[in-house]
């Protein structure tokens, strides 16, 4: 098993491109999500998704957006970069549960810059 | 709402000497909590889970962590530190209410091990 992959590892953008990043899962895990880690301020989630076909808003949202087309991908985009964007992104999955929390299951990580 | 604090950005410890990572949590229902650490340019990986089961939990490379209801706390030990334990760990809080599996991260303890 992979585990969580993630698509590009590194990326330079300058303010107003858009660019998407790519999260794959092969432990068919139902939810899945995006974090953003910057220093001093742990990770932050931006958005999630308990489902195939469903997203949801998280702390950290404006700006991106998200598509859940397939079980295992998360895709997560950004329309127009601004510098404010300049982060390590991190994709995590995990199973559904109805009692008990599993732990979520980390990809390595995107390091963006936008210039 | 839930969140964490960690106290302290920052620990150094002589490789041998214990180790004591601060983590206190605020949630309103029986959290779920969790410990991870975080090696240079990687993702994020388990080092053990509260779930209720048992308040003195045992994590991966000798680390554990009580969890005192009364204090609402969750600090990480390790008796005696190696070099290889130098990294960032993250104290984060679960709750299963609103969708998804949640987390919500401390803002992270460095820890560094000198000889």
């Amino acid at each position: 098993n992979a585990g969580v992959t993630q698509t590009p590892k590194f990326r330079v953008l300058k303010t107003g491109q858009s660019m998407t990043l790519l999260c794959a899962q092969d432990m068919n895990h139902e939810y899945m999500y995006w974090y953003r880690q910057d220093p001093g301020m742990g990770l932050r989630l931006i958005h999630y998704s308990v489902g195939e076909g469903t997203t949801a808003k998280g702390e950290v949202p404006d700006g991106y957006n998200v598509s859940r087309l397939k079980k295992q991908n998360f895709l997560l985009g950004l329309e127009s970069a601004a510098p404010s964007q300049t982060s390590v992104y991190f994709c995590a999955s995990n199973r559904h549960t109805l009692a008990g929390a599993y732990e979520q299951f980390f990809g390595p990580g995107t390091r963006l810059t936008v210039l | 709402a839930q969140s964490v604090t960690q106290l302290g950005s920052h620990v150094s410890v002589s490789e041998g000497a214990l180790v004591l990572l601060r983590c206190n949590y605020s949630s309103s229902v029986p959290p779920y909590l969790f410990w991870y650490v975080q090696y240079p340019n990687q993702g994020l990986q388990l080092l053990l889970k509260y779930t209720s089961a048992a308040t003195l939990v045992k994590g991966i490379n000798g680390f554990e962590a009580e969890f005192k209801k009364s204090e609402t706390s969750f600090h990480l030990t390790k008796p005696s530190a190696h070099m290889s334990d130098a990294a960032e760990y993250f104290c984060a809080v679960s709750s299963l209410t609103g969708g998804g599996n949640k987390l919500t991260f401390g803002t992270g303890t460095q820890l560094k091990v000198e000889l």
